[in-house]
């Protein structure tokens, strides 16, 4: 597609309950980010990948959190036992590369997260 | 990883200039300037990324004095449609485009 795509667009889901958040980014682009943003705030880090590999996962809050990219385009965010703190815009973004200037990221839509 | 302070929130009318400053008085010496815009339920859109004194394109213009602790983005006569929030993130350069910490933002909102 011609821009970064994230399904599903809202996810309500009940407390404790798993979910995953699909990101299908920019063809060609290497490296993949996703963000977590809540209500009023900027978007906070929560990993990168540069190809199929976590080049860090550091912003990962939790255990219960994990993202993969297994071929080095889609990648899925699971989380497990949600808590109702986890409701928040979920966003990725892609760029051509991850480093350096001219690393413009491209944002999708974001999948709003509710847990209830 | 440097941080960066902007105005809150920034009211301006139809057709004018709007300039919104942010400091960034960490900012290291391979560390980029960026700019973000975000709509209401859409994700950040890029605006105009420099490194020092003036970058412009076809949107805005992005001002870096000389001790780059500072910059300012400037948007040419605005119209309704550039309310939204303006983020300003400093880094990039050297490490990766991920190392961005994104503040609150400015809310900027124009009126008729």
């Amino acid at each position: 597609g011609a821009g970064v795509s994230q399904t599903p667009s809202n996810k309500v889901t009940e407390k404790g309950k798993y979910v995953e958040l699909r990101c299908d980014p920019i063809s060609g682009h290497t490296a993949l980010y996703w963000y977590r943003q809540s209500l009023g705030q900027g978007p906070e880090f929560l990993i990168y990948f540069q190809g199929t590999g976590a080049a860090d996962d550091s912003g990962l809050p939790n255990d219960r959190f994990f993202a993969v990219r297994p071929e080095g385009s889609v990648s899925t965010l699971k989380i497990q036992r949600t808590e109702r703190g986890d409701s928040a815009v979920y966003l990725c973004a892609s760029s051509l590369v991850g480093r350096g200037r001219n690393t413009e990221a491209f944002f999708g839509q974001g999948t709003r997260l509710t847990v209830v | 990883l440097a941080k960066t302070t902007q105005p809150i929130s920034m009211d301006s009318y139809e057709g004018q200039e709007v300039n919104i400053t942010c400091s960034h008085n960490n900012i290291a010496t391979n560390d980029y300037i960026t700019w973000y815009q975000q709509f209401p339920s859409q994700g950040p859109r890029f605006i105009i990324q420099g490194y020092k004194t003036k970058v412009t394109n076809e949107v805005a213009s992005l001002f870096i004095p000389a001790d780059r602790k500072s910059s300012t983005l400037s948007l040419p006569r605005v119209s309704l449609s550039d309310t939204a929030v303006y983020y300003c993130l400093v880094g990039g350069g050297g490490g990766s485009n991920y190392q961005l910490i994104w503040g609150a933002g400015t809310k900027l909102i124009i009126k008729p």
